[in-house]
């Protein structure tokens, strides 16, 4: 079964908007991971968040997370065209590996 | 550096038939996977292995066999493919442990493959 689940399922912008991405888990994890996969490509590692932080950036992305309700958020702003792909989130919990959810897919329009 | 190579590409089999994917990674990792990705299903784990010689079980293995007799190589085979079996195979490395930063796993450009 499939631990995190990204919210929405897909999202279109225009570029130079933000856009935001939201993963809910069910049981506690020591980390999640944020992935990008462009169409046809492997998934690409973007972020990793531990279960003690509360927020992390890198670059144009932001990461948060809330351990008591169990949810993550991945902003990019200022969107361009090439952030067009999916994005997974990933949980990591004890010796068990990384559980991956469905994916969001994000479209930016120039 | 290559990172992690997936062969074949593509492959098309017939029902029935049985073929092999390779997976090579060159950074020495520990760990290793295999996922399958269908449309709608995002990405589910087939086999992983901790290290040389051992192999397990993921949520999809039915129909999968693998093996890992060298640290860089992962194989994941097929003794009869069928239909189902038609998806994006996506093979993986991660450096040692499955939580913390040494969990971040790093991916091959996948294999696609049509049974029919």
């Amino acid at each position: 079964s499939q631990q995190g689940e990204e919210d929405p399922q897909a999202l279109s912008i225009q570029e130079g908007e933000n856009a935001t991405m939201n993963c809910s888990y069910k049981t506690s994890i020591n980390n999640l991971q944020w992935y990008r996969q462009n169409s046809g490509r492997g998934l690409v590692h973007l972020i990793l968040i531990r279960s003690n932080e509360r927020e992390k950036h890198s670059g144009r992305l932001r990461v948060t997370l809330d351990t008591s309700k169990k949810s993550s958020s991945l902003l990019i702003t200022a969107s361009r065209a090439a952030d067009t792909a999916s994005y997974f989130c990933a949980t990591g919990s004890g010796n068990t590996p990384l559980v991956f959810g469905k994916g969001t897919r994000l479209s930016v329009i120039a | 550096n290559a990172g992690v190579t997936q062969t074949p590409k593509f492959r098309v089999l017939k029902t029935g038939q049985s073929m092999t994917l390779l997976c090579a990674q060159d950074m020495n990792h520990e760990y290793m996977y295999w996922y399958r990705q269908d449309p709608g299903m995002g990405l589910r784990l087939i086999h992983y292995s901790v290290g040389e010689g051992t192999t397990a079980k993921g949520e999809v293995p039915d129909g999968y066999n693998v093996s890992r007799l060298k640290k860089q190589n992962f194989l994941l085979g097929l003794e009869s493919a069928a239909p189902s079996q038609t998806s994006v195979y996506f093979c993986a490395s991660s450096y040692l442990t499955f939580a913390g930063q040494g969990s971040i796993q790093y991916f091959g450009a996948g294999t696609r493959l049509s049974v029919l």
